[in-house]
């Protein structure tokens, strides 16, 4: 079956800092990826995905490259404000499935 | 935009109640989905539907059913509520193997 593992958390930085949340995966045939964020309080929004190998997905500074030789989908930001501070979940639906499988989670707290 | 509308923020119930929440979407998409979200477990499916009156149980099904009368609106119902059912339950939809979009979650406690 599907599965997604995240680097654990808590993750704690400074504002500017470089952020990466590991993210792999196995699944069946060819996954589309996505990425989550969840800040305190509210549903999960859409940060960004990719649906096929290579592809690469970017929204509001953050980046993730489909990597389909390392099952991974890496989760990058050059440089964190506070207001990034929220809980990140990567998921992955395969091709011909409806649902949605994710990651626990990465908590992620920016400090000014 | 996409408009995920669960019914409750916070909902506070009793061991052995019945409990229905409520979740409505305005973008006519055809799949909708009830998860409960834990700390450290992620998000787990509960069920999730394809079609009006169609259903199909998730990974934690037990103790749970939903119901799709209307294309809009997935309701989920704990038909007896239980102290380990205190949960945050997030609902979503979605059309075709697009992403989903979530409503803004029902913190449920059961005392």
């Amino acid at each position: 079956g599907n599965s997604v593992t995240q680097m654990e958390g808590p993750v704690t930085l400074s504002e500017e800092a470089f952020l990466t949340i590991n993210c792999t995966y196995t699944a069946t045939g060819y996954p589309s990826l996505f990425w989550y964020v969840q800040y305190p309080g509210e549903g999960l929004q859409l940060l960004l995905k990719a649906t096929k190998a290579d592809d690469k997905g970017s929204n509001k500074g953050f980046e993730a490259t489909y990597r389909k030789e390392t099952t991974s989908f890496h989760l990058e930001k050059g440089s964190v404000q506070v207001s990034d501070s929220a809980v990140y979940f990567c998921a992955l639906r395969s091709y011909g499935d409806y649902k949605l499988s994710f990651g626990a989670g990465t908590t992620v707290t920016v400090r000014a | 935009d996409v408009k995920v509308t669960q019914s409750s923020r916070y909902l506070v119930k009793r061991t052995g109640e019945k409990v229905f929440l409520e979740c409505v979407q305005d973008m006519d998409h055809e799949n909708m989905f009830w998860y409960r979200q834990d700390p450290g477990l992620g998000l787990r499916l509960i069920y999730f539907s394809y079609d009006v009156k169609m259903k199909e149980k998730g990974d934690i099904p037990e103790g749970y059913s939903v119901s799709r009368e209307k294309k809009e609106r997935f309701s989920l119902i704990l038909e007896s509520a239980s102290t380990n059912q205190t949960s945050m339950y997030l609902c979503a939809s979605g059309q075709g193997h697009t992403e989903a979009f979530f409503g803004q979650g029902t913190r449920l406690t059961v005392v």
